[in-house]
């Protein structure tokens, strides 16, 4: 167990929808990440915040959004959902003072039909 | 763009053989990154090497960092059933963006 939860654990919505997906980091981590990990792509970089800012910006689609929270649980939101958007979504956070050691959660696997 | 690419993507090792994955990035990294994940898991942090020709070891495996800190392999040895999964470099850039190569899945043969 990394310290880190994502919820939920599994969610299958339609395509055009929109959901949202929430990642909590370890206490006293300061950073979150989100990645989206499917099967033709490997584990893409999509953003990060730290401490509710938003650092660095990876491949991360215009109809997706994220942010961090004063209290620094994150949420990822994806909406005019494709079937392309399937995948795994995995959050990971660091200690401060930036990219050091990440630490993954379990993940949510997003199926669009 | 900046990208860490990753070779084999497939390694079929024999029980006991030795082998090993490779990174480049034609940018200078700020670090690299190794992890692994299991089969049905998560991404598992293994290590961070930071200094030019960084070397590390954990048990049967050997990190190391490039002098242009621009490539980076992990090399293990007498390979073992537990070792099965996906091996990924993560390339950490100087802004802050970090790029993972496409991975290396290996499988073992008993």
């Amino acid at each position: 167990d990394s310290g880190v939860t994502q919820t939920p654990k599994h969610l299958i919505t339609a395509t055009g929808q929109r959901v949202t997906l929430r990642c909590s980091p370890r206490s006293g981590d300061l950073s979150v990440y989100w990645y989206q990990q499917s099967l033709d792509q490997g584990l893409q970089f999509l953003i990060q915040y730290y401490n509710g800012e938003e650092r660095a910006k990876g491949n991360i689609l215009e109809r997706f959004s994220a942010q961090q929270f004063p209290d620094l649980h994150s949420e990822l939101n994806l909406s005019s959902l494709e079937l392309g958007d399937s995948a795994l979504y995995f959050c990971a956070s660091s200690p401060p003072p930036s990219t050091d050691t990440q630490y993954f959660g379990p993940g949510t696997r997003l199926t669009v039909l | 763009g900046q990208q860490v690419m990753q070779i084999p993507q497939y390694q079929h090792v024999q029980e006991g053989e030795d082998f090993t994955t490779y990174c480049n990035s034609s940018t200078t990294l700020s670090n690299i990154q190794w992890y692994k994940q299991r089969p049905g898991g998560h991404p598992v942090f293994l290590i961070q090497l930071v200094k030019s020709g960084e070397v590390k070891k954990q048990k049967r495996l050997t990190f190391q960092f490039g002098e242009a800190k621009k490539n980076s392999s992990l090399h293990i040895t007498a390979t073992q059933t537990t070792d099965v999964g996906t091996y990924f470099c993560a390339g950490c850039f100087y802004d802050y963006k970090l790029s993972f190569g496409a991975g290396t899945t290996v499988t073992v043969r008993a």
